[in-house]
């Protein structure tokens, strides 16, 4: 398959506390991105990593990529119940379709 | 202007029947994509579309499936002859460019009795 790994598949943390997802992917790539997904329907983007970056930030959400190992890693800061949704890498693939990793379940408990 | 819209967000319906799943892109966006997600396979890219290119049908699961984009704009997804395993939910996402950020709809469940 061509989809990538993520792991944990699910995350159960309390309020407060930081959550760390991982992504491992398969093929080169020229960037990499992160989406939400509440209630099963649409995704959201989070953040955009290129190849040539190693550590993106934006408000409590901190990329990182390491081409090397083909990973990226997501952490979210000070986790809130809001935060609860699903997580999932994407690397574009030939012609800009997107190929998403199996997710990962984020449940922050209040 | 508005974000993607999809219609309908639900959709039951017997099997061997056929349906027909609507996507309104972002205005001016060139680029139109339909993804599937089941339990059991995650999310699958299906069809692409890039302004007046051939459309990228790499992903379409068999020959019942099929989509066409009208004007660059409204992309219609046909599932012929429904079978159960086609039960999903069916998202439509748009992008002002290729390979960058994509904007998606809140998507089509659709379930196949």
């Amino acid at each position: 398959s061509q989809q990538g790994e993520e792991d944990p598949q699910a995350l159960s943390i309390q309020e407060g506390e930081n959550a760390t997802m991982n992504c491992s992917y398969k093929t080169s790539i020229n960037n990499l991105q992160w989406y939400r997904q509440n209630s099963g329907r649409g995704l959201v983007h989070l953040i955009l990593i290129r190849s040539n970056e190693r550590e993106k930030h934006s408000g409590r959400l901190r990329v990182t990529l390491d081409t090397s190992k083909k990973s990226s890693s997501l952490l979210i800061t000070a986790s809130r119940a809001a935060d609860t949704a699903s997580y999932f890498c994407a690397r574009s693939g030939n012609t800009g379709k997107l190929i998403f990793g199996q997710g990962t379940t984020l449940q922050v408990k209040p | 202007g508005a974000g993607v819209s999809q219609s309908p967000s639900n959709k039951v319906t017997e099997k061997g029947k056929d349906v027909e799943l609507r996507c309104d892109p972002i205005s001016g966006h060139t680029a139109l994509y339909w993804y599937r997600q089941s339990l059991g396979q995650g999310l699958e890219f299906l069809i692409y579309f890039q302004g007046n290119s051939a459309p990228d049908k790499s992903g379409l699961p068999s020959d019942r499936f099929s989509a066409e984009r009208t004007g660059g704009s409204v992309s219609t997804l046909t599932i012929q002859r429904t079978q159960q395993e086609d039960s999903a939910v069916y998202l439509c996402a748009s992008s002002s460019d290729r390979g960058v950020i994509q904007y998606f709809g809140a998507g089509t469940r659709l379930s196949v009795l």
